[in-house]
């Protein structure tokens, strides 16, 4: 089957950096997004990741280790603005998107 | 229009009603897709298309229909609505059906009674 496993929630400090990790299980693979996801908003294109390693983009970075199949999002220097849900998908191999449930992020003053 | 953009907003439907969430876009992207998103499931991908004139079956397809007459426009048709077609509805679309970003749309939030 496909499976994609991110927590729930979690929470964080403003100004902090805080590591949202997430694991798939899918029918092929061709590459791992993450979206960002504001409460009643549209899901926003963070990233993607085909290859191995660390793709920095500002403050947001996001590494992929297809081994292990394991991604994970970093997001440093945290904002109040921060706080929402962090989306991760697959890319199946008929080119699907398989997403996780969601992963929501609190940050705190 | 810039972008990608849903209607309605939201809506409240009586069971057994036939409804149809128009969606269009701008960007002349080959690729639409439409999700439901429910709490705790996430996004689930319902139709796709890879191409006008072409639709394709995803992972919840049951109770729903699309049609792709044109690049711009991939309407989803629920024949007759049931409570647990309920939830938040997102069109998306890309450029083709690689590893390309999807760009999403508003969502339509639909409660059926």
């Amino acid at each position: 089957g496909q499976n994609i496993d991110q927590p729930t929630e979690m929470t964080a400090t403003e100004g902090a950096i805080v590591q949202i990790n997430c694991t798939y299980q899918t029918s092929g693979f061709n590459g791992l997004f993450w979206y960002q996801q504001h409460a009643g908003e549209a899901p926003t294109f963070l990233s993607y990741n085909v290859l191995d390693g660390l793709e920095e983009k500002g403050r947001f970075s996001s590494f992929l280790g297809r081994s292990k199949g394991y991604s994970y999002l970093l997001l440093k220097e945290l904002q109040m603005k921060d706080s929402a849900s962090y989306l991760c998908a697959a890319l199946d191999s008929s080119y699907k998107l398989i997403f996780g449930s969601g992963t929501r992020l609190l940050v705190r003053p | 229009i810039a972008g990608i953009t849903q209607a309605p907003t939201s809506q409240i439907l009586a069971a057994g009603r036939r409804m149809t969430l128009r969606c269009t876009q701008d960007m002349r992207h080959n690729a639409m897709y439409w999700y439901r998103q429910d709490l705790g499931l996430g996004l689930r991908l319902i139709h796709y298309s890879n191409t006008a004139g072409t639709t394709g079956k995803g992972e919840v397809p049951d109770g729903y229909s699309v049609s792709r007459a044109n690049t711009d426009d991939f309407p989803l048709t629920l024949a007759s609505a049931v409570p647990s077609q309920t939830s938040v509805y997102f069109c998306a679309s890309s450029k083709g059906d690689g590893g390309n970003e999807q760009f999403f749309g508003p969502g339509t939030r639909l409660t059926v009674l």
